[in-house]
């Protein structure tokens, strides 16, 4: 069965410093997608990026990346001139991309606070 | 983009009642259907998963005599907690997969905003 650990429960970083959340997965699969969500306190769960595994390159969204080691099956978020409204708990999830539910596995999240 | 309306967003309701909640897919259908459940401070907990015009496949450990799923077309699907007690008072959350899959920006999955179900 896969499963996604986030180690850091909580972590805090300064407006404008850079900041990196950390995610390990385990899976026998090769075929595979990784996401970052946000859940801000509204609770809305808001897909931040994406990886594809087959892709080398590392996923970026503005002031988002990812460092993707497939190998080592890891995949973390680093948030770059850290804003306010980044404060919110992330969730690591997994997916299998081949046929099958398409269920996705989450981790237990980790609460990062911004501090003015 | 994608969009999942979920309601209602705020529930009360009386021990031994039913409520149910809503999930539309407004500008896509929705093939499959997630419902989690989120306990405070806690990740999202897969409950079931529902297919169009299928029954329900629960996750081990959730009575689905309690949580009725229903997915009747592509762009509606319901929860119903029956008999509801103050322990089923929770965060529910329904994510929709798209038909097209990876056709979608995000893997096809989009959440609704969530219910907040408070049973006294």
């Amino acid at each position: 069965a896969q499963t996604v650990t986030q180690s850091q429960p909580e972590m805090s970083v300064q407006e404008a410093e850079t900041v990196t959340l950390s995610c390990t997965y385990d899976t026998s699969e090769s075929d595979y997608y990784l996401f970052w969500y946000k859940q801000p306190p509204s609770r809305q769960m808001i897909l931040v990026i994406r990886q594809e595994a087959y892709k080398q390159q590392n996923a970026t969204e503005n002031r988002f990346s990812v460092n993707f080691q497939k190998a080592a099956k890891s995949f973390s978020l680093k948030i770059s001139d850290s804003q306010l409204g980044d404060a919110a708990m992330y969730f690591c999830a997994y997916v299998y991309s081949g046929a099958g539910s398409y269920q996705l596995t989450f981790g237990k999240g980790t609460k990062l606070s911004v501090i003015p | 983009g994608a969009v999942v309306s979920q309601h209602p967003s705020r529930v009360i309701c009386k021990s031994g009642t039913s409520v149910k909640i809503e999930c539309r897919s407004l500008d896509f259908q929705a093939t499959t259907m997630f419902w989690y459940r989120q306990f405070p401070k806690q990740s999202l907990m897969l409950m079931a998963t529902s297919n169009e015009g299928s029954k329900a496949t629960y996750e081990q450990g959730v009575e689905k005599d309690k949580f009725l799923i229903n997915h009747a077309s592509l762009t509606l699907s319901t929860l119903t907690v029956t008999s509801a007690h103050p322990e089923d008072s929770s965060f529910y959350i329904c994510s929709a997969r798209d038909v097209r899959g990876r056709a979608i920006t995000n893997y096809g999955y989009t959440f609704g905003s969530g219910t907040r179900l408070t049973v006294v």
